[in-house]
């Protein structure tokens, strides 16, 4: 297993403003991925994020609204910008080791105003 | 399109007793399966695994059971402590790429 952690834990946000969310692996690990959890409902994939290219986004998504980094084998940032209150959700990354399985940081708790 | 669902939104078992939470699954070509815990503030954790050239696997305390003629997907949890008490969640990865796609969730609540 991989240990993932994320930064901030929570945050309450002004809508019209940007929040960088930080997720960092005590490993190298080729993919990396970013989700977003409603309240109440399951897990969407934002986006797959690979070092050394540019994000791969899902349907509904777009890199000008949830902009990702990927500096290094152990590091992302999402960016969720111009937020409105729908943006409220827990985001989370995790990371693929290469034998299928997924593993996830503990999420970022966010709460638009 | 793919999509993994869920027919029980809401389980509540008496500790000690066996939980089933079960999962349907509408792509065939998904080969790999998996089983999260999400506890309550927490992120998904993984519990167990199973490719889909196997029927049942079995863990710690878990199994979990492929059907893949009928599409389904089943984690059983012997003798269900309070601590089970959370959200599992279904995913299901096809041998194409390497995302997840997840099911709707199922709250399991043991009742002490």
């Amino acid at each position: 297993s991989a240990v993932i952690s994320q930064k901030p834990s929570r945050d309450i946000c002004q809508r019209g403003t940007s929040l960088t969310i930080q997720c960092q692996v005590d490993s190298q690990v080729t993919m990396m991925f970013w989700y977003r959890q409603q309240p109440g409902q399951s897990l969407t994939l934002i986006a797959t994020a690979n070092q050394g290219s540019e994000a791969t986004y899902e349907s509904g998504f777009v890199i000008d609204k949830f902009p990702i980094s990927r500096p290094n084998l152990t590091f992302s940032t999402l960016t969720v910008s111009n937020m409105s209150p729908e943006d409220s959700s827990i985001y989370l990354c995790s990371v693929d080791l290469e034998t299928d399985t997924q593993y996830f940081g503990p999420g970022t708790r966010l709460t638009v105003l | 399109g793919e999509s993994v669902g869920l027919h029980l939104p809401t389980l509540s078992v008496q500790e000690g007793d066996n939980s089933i939470i079960n999962c349907a699954y509408s792509n065939s070509a998904s080969d790999y399966f998996i089983w999260y815990k999400q506890e309550s503030g927490k992120g998904p954790q993984f519990i167990i695994d199973i490719r889909s050239n196997m029927d049942k696997r079995q863990g710690q305390r878990v199994t979990v059971l492929l059907n893949k003629t009928v599409k389904h997907l089943s984690l059983q949890i012997a003798a269900t402590q309070p601590g089970d008490s959370a959200v599992y969640f279904c995913a299901e990865k096809t041998e194409y790429g390497n995302k997840l796609v997840f099911g709707a969730g199922t709250i399991l609540r043991v009742k002490s």
